[in-house]
Protein backbone atom coordinates (compact mmCIF):
# COMPACT_ATOMS: atom_id res chain seq x y z
CA UNK A 1 0.00 0.00 0.00
CA UNK A 2 1.12 3.50 -0.77
CA UNK A 3 -1.05 5.33 1.32
CA UNK A 4 -1.76 8.66 0.42
CA UNK A 5 0.37 10.66 -2.49
CA UNK A 6 0.71 13.61 -4.00
CA UNK A 7 1.83 15.19 -6.86
CA UNK A 8 3.64 17.56 -7.58
CA UNK A 9 6.49 17.79 -4.65
CA UNK A 10 7.46 21.34 -5.21
CA UNK A 11 6.29 23.96 -7.85
CA UNK A 12 7.19 27.24 -8.15
CA UNK A 13 4.71 29.69 -9.94
CA UNK A 14 4.46 33.56 -10.67
CA UNK A 15 1.05 35.46 -9.12
CA UNK A 16 -1.56 34.79 -11.80
CA UNK A 17 -0.98 31.41 -12.85
CA UNK A 18 -3.56 28.18 -11.84
CA UNK A 19 -2.13 24.51 -10.83
CA UNK A 20 -3.79 21.64 -9.46
CA UNK A 21 -2.61 19.51 -6.22
CA UNK A 22 -3.30 15.56 -7.18
CA UNK A 23 -3.99 13.75 -4.05
CA UNK A 24 -4.16 10.09 -4.38
CA UNK A 25 -5.21 7.29 -1.49
CA UNK A 26 -5.19 3.60 -2.11
CA UNK A 27 -7.19 2.76 1.67
CA UNK A 28 -10.52 3.35 -0.10
CA UNK A 29 -11.45 5.36 2.54
CA UNK A 30 -14.66 7.83 2.39
CA UNK A 31 -13.19 11.36 4.02
CA UNK A 32 -10.47 13.10 2.55
CA UNK A 33 -9.06 17.05 3.12
CA UNK A 34 -6.47 19.46 2.13
CA UNK A 35 -4.54 21.77 4.73
CA UNK A 36 -1.88 24.08 4.06
CA UNK A 37 0.59 24.47 7.15
CA UNK A 38 2.34 28.14 7.10
CA UNK A 39 4.74 28.14 10.49
CA UNK A 40 3.29 29.32 13.77
CA UNK A 41 0.05 27.94 12.47
CA UNK A 42 -0.11 24.24 12.69
CA UNK A 43 -2.28 22.86 9.69
CA UNK A 44 -5.47 24.70 8.56
CA UNK A 45 -8.07 22.67 7.15
CA UNK A 46 -9.00 24.16 3.15
CA UNK A 47 -11.44 21.85 1.74
CA UNK A 48 -12.91 18.50 2.35
CA UNK A 49 -14.72 15.33 1.10
CA UNK A 50 -17.03 13.15 2.47
CA UNK A 51 -17.39 10.80 -0.61
CA UNK A 52 -17.11 10.65 -4.35
CA UNK A 53 -19.13 14.00 -6.09
CA UNK A 54 -18.97 15.79 -2.57
CA UNK A 55 -16.80 18.99 -1.24
CA UNK A 56 -17.38 21.18 1.46
CA UNK A 57 -15.28 24.05 2.59
CA UNK A 58 -12.94 24.08 5.82
CA UNK A 59 -11.44 26.85 7.34
CA UNK A 60 -10.14 28.69 4.90
CA UNK A 61 -11.16 27.85 1.38
CA UNK A 62 -11.13 30.84 -0.40
CA UNK A 63 -8.99 31.30 -3.27
CA UNK A 64 -8.59 27.40 -3.57
CA UNK A 65 -11.49 25.11 -5.49
CA UNK A 66 -11.69 21.35 -5.22
CA UNK A 67 -13.03 18.12 -7.29
CA UNK A 68 -13.57 14.82 -5.83
CA UNK A 69 -14.52 12.84 -9.19
CA UNK A 70 -13.40 9.36 -7.86
CA UNK A 71 -12.96 8.63 -4.25
CA UNK A 72 -9.58 7.35 -4.37
CA UNK A 73 -8.21 10.97 -5.61
CA UNK A 74 -8.91 14.53 -4.36
CA UNK A 75 -7.62 17.69 -6.43
CA UNK A 76 -7.23 21.04 -5.57
CA UNK A 77 -6.87 24.15 -7.32
CA UNK A 78 -5.46 27.44 -7.17
CA UNK A 79 -7.37 29.13 -10.42
CA UNK A 80 -5.11 32.80 -9.90
CA UNK A 81 -1.96 32.15 -7.32
CA UNK A 82 -0.99 34.99 -4.80
CA UNK A 83 2.03 35.45 -2.93
CA UNK A 84 -0.22 34.80 0.35
CA UNK A 85 -0.63 30.95 -1.28
CA UNK A 86 2.66 29.84 -0.84
CA UNK A 87 2.75 26.77 1.56
CA UNK A 88 3.17 23.34 2.35
CA UNK A 89 -0.07 21.70 1.79
CA UNK A 90 -0.83 18.46 3.01
CA UNK A 91 -3.51 15.92 1.80
CA UNK A 92 -5.17 13.48 4.50
CA UNK A 93 -7.77 10.45 4.42
CA UNK A 94 -9.63 8.69 6.97
CA UNK A 95 -12.54 6.53 7.51
CA UNK A 96 -14.99 7.07 10.30
CA UNK A 97 -15.37 4.01 12.61
CA UNK A 98 -17.85 1.44 13.05
CA UNK A 99 -20.33 1.35 16.15
CA UNK A 100 -21.39 3.82 18.19
CA UNK A 101 -19.97 6.99 19.04
CA UNK A 102 -19.18 8.85 15.82
CA UNK A 103 -15.60 8.66 16.53
CA UNK A 104 -13.53 9.00 13.75
CA UNK A 105 -10.15 6.80 12.99
CA UNK A 106 -6.93 9.13 12.71
CA UNK A 107 -6.38 10.76 9.65
CA UNK A 108 -2.71 9.64 7.04
CA UNK A 109 -1.03 12.18 5.54
CA UNK A 110 0.52 12.32 2.16
CA UNK A 111 4.13 13.88 2.06
CA UNK A 112 3.39 17.28 1.07
CA UNK A 113 3.44 19.53 -1.53
CA UNK A 114 5.71 22.80 -1.46
CA UNK A 115 4.37 25.91 -2.88
CA UNK A 116 5.97 29.01 -3.81
CA UNK A 117 4.25 31.33 -5.19
CA UNK A 118 6.58 34.83 -6.48
CA UNK B 1 -16.72 24.95 18.41
CA UNK B 2 -13.52 23.43 19.64
CA UNK B 3 -9.70 24.71 19.91
CA UNK B 4 -6.22 23.24 21.24
CA UNK B 5 -3.32 25.30 22.97
CA UNK B 6 0.14 24.29 22.83
CA UNK B 7 1.31 25.61 26.03
CA UNK B 8 5.17 25.78 24.99
CA UNK B 9 6.38 26.79 21.10
CA UNK B 10 9.44 25.41 21.64
CA UNK B 11 10.91 22.91 25.04
CA UNK B 12 14.73 21.70 24.62
CA UNK B 13 15.48 18.80 27.00
CA UNK B 14 19.01 16.86 26.88
CA UNK B 15 19.12 13.39 25.66
CA UNK B 16 18.05 10.92 28.21
CA UNK B 17 15.88 13.34 30.43
CA UNK B 18 12.11 13.40 30.31
CA UNK B 19 9.90 14.97 27.93
CA UNK B 20 6.66 16.74 28.59
CA UNK B 21 4.65 19.12 26.00
CA UNK B 22 1.70 20.47 27.30
CA UNK B 23 -1.89 20.70 25.26
CA UNK B 24 -5.10 21.92 26.76
CA UNK B 25 -8.51 21.82 24.45
CA UNK B 26 -11.77 23.23 24.21
CA UNK B 27 -14.57 20.80 22.97
CA UNK B 28 -18.36 21.26 23.61
CA UNK B 29 -18.43 17.56 22.71
CA UNK B 30 -16.73 14.66 23.58
CA UNK B 31 -13.16 14.99 21.91
CA UNK B 32 -11.23 12.83 19.94
CA UNK B 33 -7.17 13.85 20.73
CA UNK B 34 -4.58 12.75 18.96
CA UNK B 35 -0.81 13.67 19.08
CA UNK B 36 0.87 13.69 15.31
CA UNK B 37 4.79 14.34 15.00
CA UNK B 38 6.44 16.01 11.75
CA UNK B 39 9.92 15.78 11.39
CA UNK B 40 11.70 18.10 9.04
CA UNK B 41 10.72 18.32 5.66
CA UNK B 42 8.43 15.47 6.52
CA UNK B 43 4.23 14.62 6.20
CA UNK B 44 2.99 13.74 9.92
CA UNK B 45 2.99 10.87 11.85
CA UNK B 46 0.34 9.81 13.84
CA UNK B 47 1.74 8.83 17.89
CA UNK B 48 -1.09 8.29 19.60
CA UNK B 49 -4.67 9.10 19.87
CA UNK B 50 -7.63 8.65 22.46
CA UNK B 51 -11.27 8.39 21.76
CA UNK B 52 -12.88 7.54 24.95
CA UNK B 53 -11.68 4.42 26.06
CA UNK B 54 -8.62 4.12 28.81
CA UNK B 55 -7.67 7.79 29.93
CA UNK B 56 -3.74 7.14 29.69
CA UNK B 57 -3.17 5.95 26.22
CA UNK B 58 0.42 4.58 25.03
CA UNK B 59 1.98 5.50 21.62
CA UNK B 60 5.06 4.79 19.43
CA UNK B 61 8.63 5.11 20.34
CA UNK B 62 7.94 5.17 24.24
CA UNK B 63 5.51 7.96 24.10
CA UNK B 64 2.25 8.53 26.02
CA UNK B 65 -0.68 10.93 27.55
CA UNK B 66 -3.42 10.85 29.82
CA UNK B 67 -6.73 12.70 29.31
CA UNK B 68 -7.43 14.67 31.92
CA UNK B 69 -11.10 15.99 31.36
CA UNK B 70 -11.23 18.06 34.58
CA UNK B 71 -8.20 19.76 33.56
CA UNK B 72 -8.89 19.63 29.97
CA UNK B 73 -5.49 18.94 28.96
CA UNK B 74 -4.08 16.10 27.17
CA UNK B 75 -0.31 16.34 27.57
CA UNK B 76 2.52 13.82 26.10
CA UNK B 77 5.36 13.13 27.66
CA UNK B 78 8.07 10.51 27.12
CA UNK B 79 10.58 9.42 29.92
CA UNK B 80 14.02 9.09 28.38
CA UNK B 81 14.65 11.78 25.63
CA UNK B 82 16.39 10.60 22.52
CA UNK B 83 18.17 12.61 19.48
CA UNK B 84 15.50 10.86 16.97
CA UNK B 85 12.48 12.75 19.16
CA UNK B 86 14.02 16.24 17.47
CA UNK B 87 10.64 17.36 15.79
CA UNK B 88 7.42 19.30 15.88
CA UNK B 89 4.12 17.76 17.80
CA UNK B 90 0.96 18.83 16.66
CA UNK B 91 -1.83 18.02 19.58
CA UNK B 92 -5.03 17.81 17.66
CA UNK B 93 -8.91 17.47 18.35
CA UNK B 94 -11.47 15.99 16.30
CA UNK B 95 -15.25 16.31 17.91
CA UNK B 96 -17.04 13.19 18.46
CA UNK B 97 -20.30 11.51 19.06
CA UNK B 98 -22.10 14.29 16.61
CA UNK B 99 -24.05 11.52 15.00
CA UNK B 100 -21.47 12.07 11.95
CA UNK B 101 -21.80 15.77 11.71
CA UNK B 102 -17.98 16.14 12.47
CA UNK B 103 -17.01 14.56 9.38
CA UNK B 104 -13.82 13.95 11.28
CA UNK B 105 -12.87 17.39 10.96
CA UNK B 106 -9.32 17.82 12.72
CA UNK B 107 -8.33 21.13 14.61
CA UNK B 108 -4.82 21.39 15.17
CA UNK B 109 -2.30 23.25 17.92
CA UNK B 110 0.20 25.53 17.21
CA UNK B 111 2.49 22.88 17.27
CA UNK B 112 5.82 22.75 19.81
CA UNK B 113 8.98 22.22 18.23
CA UNK B 114 11.05 19.65 20.20
CA UNK B 115 14.99 19.97 20.51
CA UNK B 116 16.90 17.32 22.04
CA UNK B 117 20.58 17.81 22.66
CA UNK B 118 23.40 15.21 23.02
Amino acid sequence: NAGVTQTPKFRVLKTGQSMTLLCAQDMNHEYMYWYRQDPGMGLRLIHYSVGEGTTAKGEVPDGYNVSRLKKQNFLLGLESAAPSQTSVYFCASTQRTSGRGGHYNEQFFGPGTRLTVL
Amino acid sequence: AQSVTQLDSHVSVSEGTPVLLRCNYSSSYSPSLFWYVQHPNKGLQLLLKYTSAATLVKGINGFEAEFKKSETSFHLTKPSAHMSDAAEYFCVVSPSGLGGTSYGKLTFGQGTILTVHP
